[in-house]
């Protein structure tokens, strides 16, 4: 069955532009993750969404960054003019629901930002 | 803020050996404990979900448990292979807390 996507896998930009990454939740899964790994760091929480709300932004590095989802299906993570320091690989989960205390995460295979 | 502290940071065993791995949590308003592996290049994969404290899960040679009371879960592999290599990642969270944090994970490596 299909699982997490997430587009563009690689993704290189030039400092200050804008730039938006896909995820595709597993269908049914109301709950839905993003986190970013930067080079030598752990999986560093961004945000979460259960159904098309957000209820923990607190992961969000700045006020460049924003996400939203939409039908509880897929998110974009945007970042506005990106900077150096975004270098990272993001990766998307979505998980049952949050209500679920069984419910694992199923990871995409992420997306490796390269600001340059 | 959740502190989720995983130990060793990373380890090298032969092939054949036994070992184990701690991730230490806050024992306050306990929901759910996960163990995750990443293997390089693939994305994580999910291991166990652990709820109850006294739970014990396996799965082939790699089993988990969890002491809520204290805050710690060990993760158990038995007879090291080389596809074990791999970083193992401890998170904590769910419920009404929502997000899971992640503990900065277990490298192992399983040399032949």
């Amino acid at each position: 069955g299909a699982g997490v996507s997430q587009s563009p896998s690689n993704k290189v930009t030039e400092k200050g532009k804008d730039v938006e990454l896909r995820c595709d939740p597993i269908s049914g899964h109301t709950a839905l993750y993003w986190y970013r790994q930067r080079l030598g760091q752990g999986l560093e929480f961004l945000i979460y969404f259960q159904g098309n709300s957000a209820p923990d932004k607190s992961g969000l590095p700045s006020d460049r960054f924003s996400a939203e989802r939409t039908g509880e299906s897929v998110s974009t993570l945007t970042i506005q003019r990106t900077q150096q320091e975004d270098s990272a690989v993001y990766l998307c989960a979505s998980s049952l629901d949050v209500g679920f205390p069984n419910s694992p995460l199923h990871f995409g295979n992420g997306t490796r930002l390269t600001v340059t | 803020i959740l502190n989720v502290e995983q130990s060793p940071q990373s380890l090298h065993v032969q092939e054949g050996d036994s070992t184990n791995f701690t991730c230490s949590f806050p024992s306050s308003n306990f929901y759910a404990l996960h163990w995750y592996r990443w293997e390089t290049a693939k994305s994580p994969e999910a291991l166990f979900v652990m709820t109850l404290n006294g739970d014990e899960k396996k799965k082939g040679r790699i089993s988990a448990t969890l002491n809520t009371k204290e805050g710690y879960s060990y993760l158990y592999i038995k007879g090291s292979q080389p596809e074990d290599s791999a970083t193992y990642l401890c998170a904590l969270g769910g419920g009404s807390q929502g997000n899971l944090i992640f503990g900065k994970g277990t490298k192992l490596s399983v040399k032949p």
